[in-house]
């Protein structure tokens, strides 16, 4: 059974930074791109940034660029997010989430299956 | 950016009626759209992918359908479980967008 697990989140400062980390189980974690996907309280859902199979090929949305740096350790089956320069606005439950499948595009950018996600709130 | 713009907001529906949940892309994003399910305190689940194609495990009551801009998610007859926020996802290009959610609730 495939199984994501987050940790890492919690309550911090503006301006401050936290690592969140996604523990992967029951896949070859190594086969398949990994993204996280933020909800603010009450909110919908927001893709916050995507890593291949290697490590190699990141992408982020606007809001996150060159603030939130995705990463993973194949040998570890762990799936990190480090966030630095935080903003309220940066308040959600982060959710990582395994790529559908391992055949490009095609399977790689749909979310299957999600952790139940870790909080992250930024406030002073 | 590809916007994607759900409707209606709200749909208030009885067990065993249909359910139809629209979704519409600012730019034709060919049949690259997905459907979420999230259920209060819960991960989204995936439904649907490639906007018809039904994932591992989904009741086939869950379809989709669509191309270009305009896609729909029906729910042939509403299960109790079935009552949840429903979200459709693009792939086309970077960034991956979602739309803005339906809820599906008991009327």
């Amino acid at each position: 059974e495939v199984q994501l697990l987050e940790s890492g989140g919690g309550l911090v400062q503006p301006g401050g930074s936290l690592r969140l980390s996604c523990a992967a189980s029951g896949f070859t974690f190594s086969n398949y791109a990994m993204t996280w996907v933020r909800q603010a309280p009450g909110k919908g859902l927001g893709w916050v940034s995507t890593i291949g199979r290697s490590g190699t090929d990141t992408f982020y949305a606007d809001s996150v660029k060159g603030r939130f740096t995705i990463s993973r350790d194949n040998s570890k089956n762990t799936l990190y997010l480090q966030m630095n320069s935080l903003r309220a606005e940066d308040t959600a439950i982060y959710y990582c989430a395994k790529a559908l499948g391992i055949v490009g595009p095609a399977t790689s950018r749909w979310f299957d299956p999600w952790g139940q996600g870790t909080l992250v709130i930024v406030s002073s | 950016e590809f916007v994607l713009t759900q409707s209606p907001v709200t749909l208030s529906l009885s067990p065993g009626e249909r359910a139809t949940l629209s979704c519409r892309a600012s730019q034709s994003i060919n049949n690259y759209v997905a459907w979420y399910q999230q259920k209060p305190g819960q991960a989204p689940r995936l439904l649907i992918y490639d906007a018809s194609n039904r994932a591992t495990g989904i009741p086939a009551r869950f379809s989709g359908s669509g191309s270009g801009t305009d896609f729909t998610l029906t729910i042939s007859s509403l299960e109790p479980e079935d009552f949840a926020v429903y979200y459709c996802q693009q792939r086309s290009d970077w960034p991956l967008t979602f739309g803005g959610g339906t809820k599906v609730e008991i009327k």
